[in-house]
């Protein structure tokens, strides 16, 4: 099963517009929730992560909204950049050796 | 700083031939994964290890096979190649299971 669900597979967003990806999981057992960015051909890196502690994080223009009794969270990018266009993926862990579950990923392309 | 260093790039097997795809760190992480990305499907855990010595099964770990001798490689072997297993595939290490994941750049597997 599933246990991250991302969405939507693909956005597209004007230049300066805000890009929105949302996350959704089940496990309750989740307590970190870190956001990849992925360049075409390269990995995918580290861009921002959260704990439910917090309703929310800002780091420069990217913001991850947490709610907690919905079991939700989301990637805010404001003021979209074309060089922001790449792949977008969430991710969750729960404490102990289990490792990173993935969402499957959205591709955001940044248009002029 | 390498950082997480695959090797090979890129590379073409004919069915049933085997290969080790290489994954070193330098950054002296307890915890190195191995996944696969297939288009449209997010990141797929093959194995992951939590110290020398020790590797578990992640989501699709038939078809290959790890070993972690050292703290710093992690190679993943593939035996008797298929068709399935043409992929990209990612190595990445962390400092804690819950912490931030660095990725290599990727080794694109093709079997024809």
């Amino acid at each position: 099963q599933q246990q991250v669900k991302q969405s939507p597979q693909s956005l597209i967003v004007q230049k300066g517009g805000i890009s929105i990806i949302n996350c959704a999981y089940e496990n309750t057992a989740f307590d970190y929730f870190p956001w990849y960015q992925q360049f075409p051909g390269k990995g995918p890196a580290l861009l921002i992560a959260i704990r439910p502690d917090v309703s929310e994080k800002k780091e420069g223009r990217f913001t991850i909204s947490f709610n907690k009794s919905a079991k939700q969270f989301s990637l805010h990018i404001m003021d979209s950049q074309p060089g922001d266009s790449a792949t977008y993926f969430c991710a969750a862990y729960a404490s102990g050796n289990t490792p990173l579950v993935f969402g499957k990923g959205t591709r955001l392309s940044v248009i002029a | 700083n390498a950082g997480v260093t695959q090797t090979p790039k890129f590379r073409i097997l004919k069915i049933g031939q085997s290969m080790t795809l290489q994954c070193t760190q330098d950054m002296n992480h307890n915890y190195m994964y191995w996944y696969r990305q297939d288009p449209g499907m997010g990141l797929k855990l093959i194995y992951y290890s939590v110290g020398a010595g020790i590797t578990d099964k992640g989501e699709v770990p038939n078809g290959y096979n790890v070993s972690r001798s050292t703290t710093e490689d992690f190679p993943l072997r593939l035996e008797l190649a298929a068709p399935s297993q043409t992929s990209v595939y990612f190595c990445a290490s962390s400092f804690s299971a819950g912490g931030g994941a660095f990725f290599g750049q990727g080794t694109r597997l093709t079997v024809v």
